[in-house]
């Protein structure tokens, strides 16, 4: 069972640099969201969708962008990556209806320099 | 708007029983979630509850639920080392599949 896939495992960039983070998921899951991960400041939520084709801003959208062309697929784009964000970024996913909790990927950790 | 609190250590002996605590704001909240994170991993589920329950007991775990004062909480029985790890407490409301997160507390289990 594949469940959320996240790759790159480790990155590291330098400032001014793109790159994509790519999340993919099997379980023909309706939602999925970015995350990232910060000492003392839990998960906070970069971009959400519910569905192919919709995309929406979480709490910290800016310097982000995401789009989802298939179910299975939801990348992450840092157009010019700053140090700010040198993070560990989470994919997760969930079926949207009832009690249907989060499957998370196993994380990529992103440096910028 | 939302928010999730929870203090960001907890230190406990072997043996002892943990309890992990945790406020949140949104009185839509529909499930409340803890997950655990070992170092370097993901996220976990542990469990869950709906928020029309006071209590739910999962082996070790006990979860409960006040729902007038918004607060949360975890006990681990018999902590073992093993049990060591970040414990995130989530709310999800009536949109979908959103959930708030709280900063985390680190416990850690001394032998």
């Amino acid at each position: 069972n594949a469940g959320v896939t996240q790759t790159p495992k480790f990155q590291v960039l330098k400032t001014g640099q793109s790159m994509t983070l790519q999340c993919a998921q099997d379980m023909n899951h309706e939602y999925m969201s970015w995350y990232r991960q910060d000492p003392g400041m839990g998960l906070r939520l970069i971009h959400y969708s519910v569905g192919a084709g919709i995309t929406d801003q979480g709490e910290v959208p800016n310097g982000y962008n995401v789009s989802r062309s298939t179910t299975e697929d939801f990348p992450l784009r840092l157009l010019s990556a700053a140090p700010s964000q040198t993070s560990v970024y989470f994919c997760a996913s969930s079926h949207l209806k009832g009690n249907q909790p989060q499957h998370f990927g196993d994380g990529t950790r992103l440096s910028i320099l | 708007g939302e928010d999730v609190e929870q203090s960001l250590f907890l230190s406990v002996r072997e043996g002892d029983s943990s309890v992990i605590n945790c406020t949140y704001t949104d009185s839509s909240s529909t499930y409340l979630y803890w997950y655990k994170q070992e170092p370097g991993a993901g996220l976990q589920l542990l469990t869950y509850i709906f928020s029309n329950m006071d209590m739910k007991q999962d082996q070790r775990l006990t979860v409960l639920l006040n729902k007038k004062d918004k607060h949360l909480s975890l006990r681990i029985a018999d902590t073992q080392t093993g049990d060591s790890a970040i414990y995130f407490c989530a709310e999800r409301g009536n949109q979908g599949g959103k959930l708030i997160f709280g900063q985390g507390t680190e416990l850690s289990v001394k032998p």
